[in-house]
């Protein structure tokens, strides 16, 4: 069965830093590309991040760009995220989610970030 | 960036009635073009692949059609637990993107 477990949200103030964490189990890890896509409070799903399996290519969302760095440790099974100067509206539940062929074939129960001073 | 743009943002219906939600997308996407479903306090299920696969485990009612720009999602007969949001998706082109979202309520 495959699980995704994230970790590493909280409450941090705009301009900080905050790593994400998220632990496959299930599958061979390093076989799949992997995803974050956040929601806002009440709000629809927008698609952050992907990191190839082999991470020798990852891709952003614009609003993230030189912000966010989207990492795996393929011997750990985990995918990181790393948001620095983080803003208001970077709030929210980040999902990690494992990719095929484009879709996104299996979901994490997300961490919260806020961010608020 | 291609935006999709959902409609109808709510859809007020009963079980055992048929819905259809629509996609459009700003530019064509081919069939690239998938569907989730989102339960209040889960995480979102892939429901639709490719326009029109239905994903492992996916009932027979739930069926995908359209290419290019116009895409449809259609629950042939609704159950009680098909009451949720849905959300179209591609990945034609970076970014990838979300339309909004369909609520469908009882």
């Amino acid at each position: 069965e495959v699980q995704l477990l994230e970790s590493g949200g909280g409450l941090v103030q705009p301009g900080g830093s905050l790593r994400l964490s998220c632990e496959a189990s299930g599958f061979t890890f390093s076989d799949y590309a992997m995803s974050w896509v956040r929601q806002a409070p009440g709000k629809g799903l927008e698609w952050v991040s992907l990191i190839t399996g082999s991470a020798d290519g990852t891709w952003y969302t614009d609003s993230v760009k030189g912000r966010f760095t989207l990492s795996r440790d393929n011997s750990k099974n985990t995918l990181y995220l790393q948001m620095n100067s983080l803003r208001v509206d970077d709030a929210a539940l980040y999902y990690c989610a494992q990719e095929r062929s484009g879709w996104l074939i299996q979901w994490g129960q997300g961490t919260l970030v806020t961010v608020s001073s | 960036e291609i935006v999709l743009t959902q409609s109808p943002a709510t859809l007020s219906l009963s079980p055992g009635e048929r819905a259809t939600l629509s996609c459009r997308a700003s530019q064509s996407v081919g069939t690239y073009l998938g569907w989730y479903q989102q339960k209040p306090g889960q995480a979102p299920r892939l429901l639709i692949y490719d326009a029109s696969n239905r994903a492992t485990g996916i009932p027979a009612r739930f069926s995908g059609s359209g290419s290019g720009t116009d895409f449809t999602l259609t629950i042939s007969s609704l159950e009680p637990e098909d009451f949720a949001v849905y959300y179209c998706h591609q990945h034609s082109n970076w970014p990838w993107t979300f339309g909004l979202g369909t609520k469908v309520e009882i």
